[in-house]
């Protein structure tokens, strides 16, 4: 069966940096977009970023542009979000998603379970 | 990126339906879009419910039951989800969802109360 296991979260200063990993299994992880989805405490989800298959199409929400880095090593089947320049207001949790079509461009079938990331100020 | 408007809030009562809306800004047509809906029960990860194009092309998550259905209202440029015969379970944030081309935008999302 599909699962995504999202690591590398936790506490972190403002400024500072994290990396999320998201390990894959149960599918064809080169087949498919992947995308991080993340949802600040007691509000709804927000897109962050999704990359194509092979690394290429890769789009950031504004929010993150220039500060966040999303990669994939399909070897490994896994999914990477690096986060530099932490601010107050990336406090979520992070999920890894995966698009139900291997074009992207559909409905999120399969969450991870979500990793917390904190930002103190 | 468009920006999708949801009531904050909505309350119906058991048995009842519920007609929830996804608002695209006007330079955004919601006949272009495939708009799809999730539901967040207290506590639980987002479940996705369905996505709604045409009545020629649509299509439910697995396990959905047929009494949440989606349709457009092209007057108001808004996607909608509707919930007929409320059950206490439909209690929960439901989100909705486009994919345009360069991004993914969820709504704010309507909490329902069933009362």
């Amino acid at each position: 069966q599909v699962q995504l296991v999202e690591s590398g979260g936790g506490l972190v200063k403002a400024g500072g940096s994290l990396r999320l990993s998201c390990a894959a299994s149960g599918f064809t992880f080169r087949d498919f977009y992947m995308s991080w989805i993340r949802q600040p405490p007691g509000k709804g989800p927000e897109w962050v970023s999704y990359i194509g298959r092979s690394g290429t199409d890769i789009h950031y929400a504004g929010s993150v542009k220039g500060r966040f880095t999303i990669s994939r090593d399909d070897a490994k089947s896994s999914l990477y979000l690096q986060m530099n320049s932490l601010r107050a207001d990336d406090t979520a949790v992070y999920y890894c998603a995966r698009p139900a079509d291997n074009n992207g461009g559909s409905h999120f079938d399969f969450w991870g379970q979500g990793i917390l990331v904190t930002v103190s100020s | 990126q468009p920006v999708l408007i949801q009531p904050p809030s909505s309350s119906a009562s058991p048995g009842d339906s519920a007609r929830l809306t996804c608002t695209l800004p006007r330079n955004n047509n919601v006949g272009d879009y495939n708009i799809y809906w999730y539901q967040q029960r207290a506590g639980s990860p987002l479940r996705y419910l369905l996505y709604y194009y045409s009545d020629s092309d649509k299509g439910h998550g697995s396990g959905v039951p047929s009494r949440f259905s989606g349709s457009k209202d092209a007057s108001a440029n808004a996607g909608i989800l509707l919930i007929s015969g409320l059950q206490s379970e439909d209690e929960a944030d439901y989100y909705c969802m486009i994919w345009p081309s360069n991004a993914v935008v969820f709504g704010g999302g309507t909490k329902l109360t069933v009362l």
